[in-house]
């Protein structure tokens, strides 16, 4: 079973550029978040989506967004982008059913953004 | 106050040795506690998770949460070169999708 897809793995970018990411969830997985590292904040939660719906929405302002397929794969944009939003981000894929828990998230190996 | 406090180390260990690894946390609501390892430029790899309170094991690694005291851990035994990772704890309430993190704990065992 093929594991979460993010793409690309690697992007460098100029300030006040936007910037698209993708991943694609395991097969027959619904929800998909997604997450920013850094080394000074570690993993901070962006967003979740389930069945093309934004479910769950982190602290980060509206430069970031995201949206979701009918097929489950999810992207990612942010506008204008700032030095400070050099990260490793983070895809995960989860069943996403009622009474499936937060615990069954598997992610992908991220996108590492490089703003200059 | 972070809702997750991690100590991120460094912690260097023997091989061989016992390696215990913590997180406290403040919101009483987190129902579900996870354990990943992260290797250098890789994703998250999840290792092991309980449900509220107690303990779970699973090889060399043993996984604990004490709720009263919002305290867990996880336990290595007999670690190896191949566990050197950074280790990250997470965890989230009931019907919650959203993970909250510690910043990770990075750890080196030298042979």
């Amino acid at each position: 079973k093929a594991g979460v897809t993010q793409t690309p793995r690697y992007l460098i970018k100029t300030r006040g550029q936007q910037v698209t990411l993708s991943c694609s969830p395991i097969s027959g997985h619904r929800s998909v978040s997604w997450y920013q590292q850094t080394p000074g904040q570690g993993l901070q939660f962006l967003f979740e989506y389930f069945s093309e719906t934004q479910r769950n929405k982190g602290n980060f302002p509206g430069r970031f967004s995201g949206r979701q397929f009918s097929n489950s794969r999810s992207e990612m944009n942010v506008s204008t982008l700032e030095l400070g939003d050099s990260a490793l981000y983070l895809c995960a894929s989860s069943p996403g059913e009622v009474g499936v828990t937060c615990a069954e998230a598997f992610f992908g190996q991220g996108t590492r953004l490089t703003v200059v | 106050q972070k809702e997750v406090e991690q100590d991120p180390g460094p912690l260097s260990v023997p091989e061989g040795a016992i390696v215990s690894l913590n997180c406290t946390y403040s919101n009483s609501a987190f129902q579900y506690f996870m354990w990943y390892r992260q290797y250098s430029r890789k994703g998250p790899e999840l290792l092991m998770y309980t449900y509220s309170s107690g303990n779970k094991e699973d090889g060399r690694f043993t996984a604990q949460v004490d709720k009263s005291s919002k305290y867990i851990s996880l336990f290595i035994r007999d670690s190896q070169p191949s566990d050197s990772a950074t280790y990250l704890c997470a965890m989230c309430g009931a019907g919650s999708y959203q993970l909250t993190f510690g910043k990770g704990t990075k750890l080196s065992v030298i042979p």
